[in-house]
């Protein structure tokens, strides 16, 4: 059964065109994280909660924002998506503690810019 | 800014061969070294986790090294299996952060 679950797998949306991604958890972990994949890339770290603290990473652009309403569920919104966007967002949770535990991650939305 | 450093890019290995590849990161402020693989249209899955100068790792066919003093880490497989082919990832925790540093990956191809 699926404990990190990405919804949608595609998204496809027009250039500057708010969009939101989503992802929720059924392991009660603290720390969710949000992570970009460019083609060929190495995934890079946008932001990433523990519990409701918020920890947004200094190169992370004011266009991307994040919500987490409660511990299971948190959200990516990209207030104008640029063609530069494009890529495979990676959601991922872990305990928490005094180092990062292991990743649970889900399976990625992967977001086409138009 | 943090380099985690992964190499080959990319593999193609015969079926039944053994094989390795590396994962290099800063020795400097050291807690914990992470290998993930990640199969195509699946998640990526953790594979180890090492904290300790010396660590090794195994499960199964696969298995890992640490040097944390030089800022390497070796992932092996032995006897590889069509189902090996996948992205293995390595990821650097930096001391005192929740947070983990990625390299690009090792994409790694057996044939049949």
């Amino acid at each position: 059964d699926a404990m990190v679950i990405q919804n949608p797998r595609y998204q496809v949306t027009q250039f500057g065109k708010p969009v939101t991604l989503s992802c929720s958890q059924t392991l009660n972990h603290n720390v969710m994280y949000w992570y970009q994949q460019k083609s060929s890339q190495a995934p890079k770290l946008l932001f990433h909660y523990y519990d409701k603290d918020f920890n947004n990473e200094a190169d992370t652009p004011d266009n991307f924002q994040s919500r987490r309403p409660n511990t299971s569920f948190c959200f990516l919104d990209i207030r104008s998506p640029g063609l530069g966007d494009a890529a495979m967002y990676l959601c991922a949770t872990s305990r928490g503690g005094i180092r990062a535990e292991k990743l649970f991650f889900g399976s990625g939305t992967q977001l086409s810019v138009l | 800014i943090l380099n985690v450093e992964q190499s080959p890019q990319s593999l193609h290995v015969q079926e039944g061969d053994s094989t390795n590849f590396t994962c290099s990161f800063p020795s400097s402020n050291f807690y914990a070294l992470h290998w993930y693989r990640w199969e195509t249209a699946k998640s990526p899955e953790a594979l180890f986790v090492m904290t300790l100068n010396g660590d090794e790792k195994k499960k199964g066919r696969i298995s890992a090294t640490l040097n944390t003093k030089e800022g390497y880490s070796y992932l092996y497989i032995k006897g590889s299996q069509p189902e090996d082919s996948a992205t293995y990832l390595c990821a650097f925790n930096i001391q005192g952060a929740q947070k983990l540093v990625f390299g690009q990956g090792t994409r790694l191809t057996i044939n049949p």
